[in-house]
């Protein structure tokens, strides 16, 4: 069973760049069963599909993002992350990652909470 | 695809059936559309891919039903644990979106 796990800054100032990584356990990130995504979810709203990765790297961002993502993998590690440049108060949310089956995220990570706040 | 969720909250009892709508904006292709279960401070857990498959370890008293543009997910008996925020989410067209979820509360 697949198990991830988000680390990084959970502070970061506004117009600054967030950086998150996931750590991917209990299975190869190069598996060609699955794409690995970026979640998120601010304070008691809905959830947002900010991007995902094939393990070659391709990759798949939400339009509304997409000048101001990057996701990156890295086979070596076992993680993939998650880059969002000039980040505004309002992107204050807990960022997941999970892995993509078939466009449905079958296992999450547990969330890290990022405060965009100077 | 913007997806619209109802009710937005569900006030039921535990054993009663419960009953939650997903409509989309357009046709949602091959029925690409998936149901998560959010309990607070957790994670979204997968329950419902493919419109009418279950995920693993998903009882039988839960399953999905729709095309098109109209989806629902029923529980035909709530029990305690089924208490949750519910969302909808569709990846059949770019962007993947999400409905905005409803509650079901214990009345």
């Amino acid at each position: 069973q697949l198990q991830l796990q988000e680390s990084g800054p959970g502070l970061v100032k506004p117009s600054e760049t967030l950086s998150l990584t996931c750590t991917v356990s209990g299975g190869s990130i190069s598996s060609s069963s699955y794409y690995w995504g970026w979640i998120r979810q601010p304070p008691g709203k809905g959830l947002e599909w900010i991007g995902s990765i094939y393990y070659s790297g391709n990759t798949y961002y939400n339009p509304s993002l997409k000048s101001r993502v990057t996701i990156s993998v890295d086979t070596s590690k076992n993680q993939f992350s998650l880059r969002l440049s000039s980040v505004t108060a309002a992107e204050t949310a807990v960022y997941y990652c999970a892995s993509l089956k078939g466009g449905w995220a079958d296992y999450w990570g547990q969330g890290t909470l990022v405060t965009v706040s100077s | 695809i913007v997806l619209t969720q109802s009710p937005g909250t569900l006030s039921l009892s535990p054993g009663e059936r419960a009953t939650l709508s997903c409509r989309a904006s357009q046709t949602v292709s091959s029925s690409y559309l998936a149901w998560y279960q959010q309990k607070p401070g957790q994670a979204p857990r997968l329950i419902i891919y493919d419109a009418s498959s279950r995920a693993t370890g998903i009882p039988d008293r839960i399953s999905g039903s729709g095309s098109g543009t109209d989806f629902t997910l029923t529980i035909s008996r709530l029990e305690p644990e089924d208490f949750a925020v519910y969302y909808c989410q569709q990846y059949g067209s770019s962007p993947w979106t999400f409905g905005q979820g409803t509650n079901v509360e214990i009345k």
